[in-house]
């Protein structure tokens, strides 16, 4: 079975601060995609960021960058220079290949102070 | 118009009723989900269908039905409403899985949220 774990329930920085987002995952196939959705406080859900599992580059986009690690069956999250239009809650996400479900982690609420 | 749609955005009812919650996409994809969401628990799977003849249990199904009525338009209902049932309910569209290698492959893409509150 697959699981994803997100162990930080809440964060509050101020702006300008880094700061990173851990997902943990478990899987037993071997070809596995990871997500990284984003809920502001509005409500919709934002797709931000799909990875393969055979493709270990980190990425980075903007003042966002991911770390995935196989060794450590992580994919992590870093927000550079917090903004407060950053708060909201994050969703890390496994599909297993052949599938697209997704199963989610519980979410960080992230809250960036002014 | 938003690529995902659904109705209603708000319902209140009350226990026992039956509500049903729509969802309609113009992405042409042909998989379809809905989803629950609950503050501490993240988004969990209640139903999805493959294709217009295709459905499928979720993680958390019972107290729910679903209906694939055509393949932009995916219905789910609550036959008899309960307390425990009050959530905030997502519908989502993928296109072909991790076989097409595509590049939206698996990316799901969310309609607006639809909030129940069952008293």
């Amino acid at each position: 079975a697959q699981k994803v774990t997100q162990a930080q329930t809440e964060i509050s920085v101020v702006e300008k601060e880094d700061v990173t987002l851990d997902c943990v995952y478990e899987t037993r196939d071997t070809t596995y995609y990871l997500f990284w959705y984003k809920q502001p406080p509005s409500g919709e859900l934002v797709f931000l960021i799909r990875r393969n599992s055979f493709d270990e580059q980190n990425e980075i986009s903007g003042r966002y960058s991911w770390n995935f690690q196989k060794s450590t069956s992580s994919f992590n999250f870093t927000i550079t220079a917090s903004q407060v239009v950053d708060s909201a809650v994050y969703f890390c996400a496994l599909s297993e290949a052949g599938y697209s479900t997704l199963t989610f982690g519980k979410g960080t609420m992230l809250l960036v102070s002014p | 118009d938003a690529d995902v749609t659904q109705t209603p955005r708000n319902r209140i009812t009350k226990t026992g009723k039956r509500i049903m919650l729509e969802c309609s996409q113009t992405k042409g994809h042909d998989r379809m989900y809905w989803y629950r969401q609950d503050p501490g628990l993240g988004l969990r799977l209640i139903y999805y269908s493959f294709d217009v003849k295709d459905i499928n249990k979720g993680e958390i199904s019972d107290g729910y039905s679903v209906s694939r009525q055509a393949q932009a338009k995916f219905s789910l209902s609550l036959e008899s409403a309960i307390p425990n049932q009050t959530a905030l309910y997502f519908c989502a569209t993928s296109g072909l899985g991790q076989r097409s290698g595509g590049e939206g492959a698996n990316v799901l893409t969310f309609g607006a949220g639809s909030r129940l509150t069952v008293l």
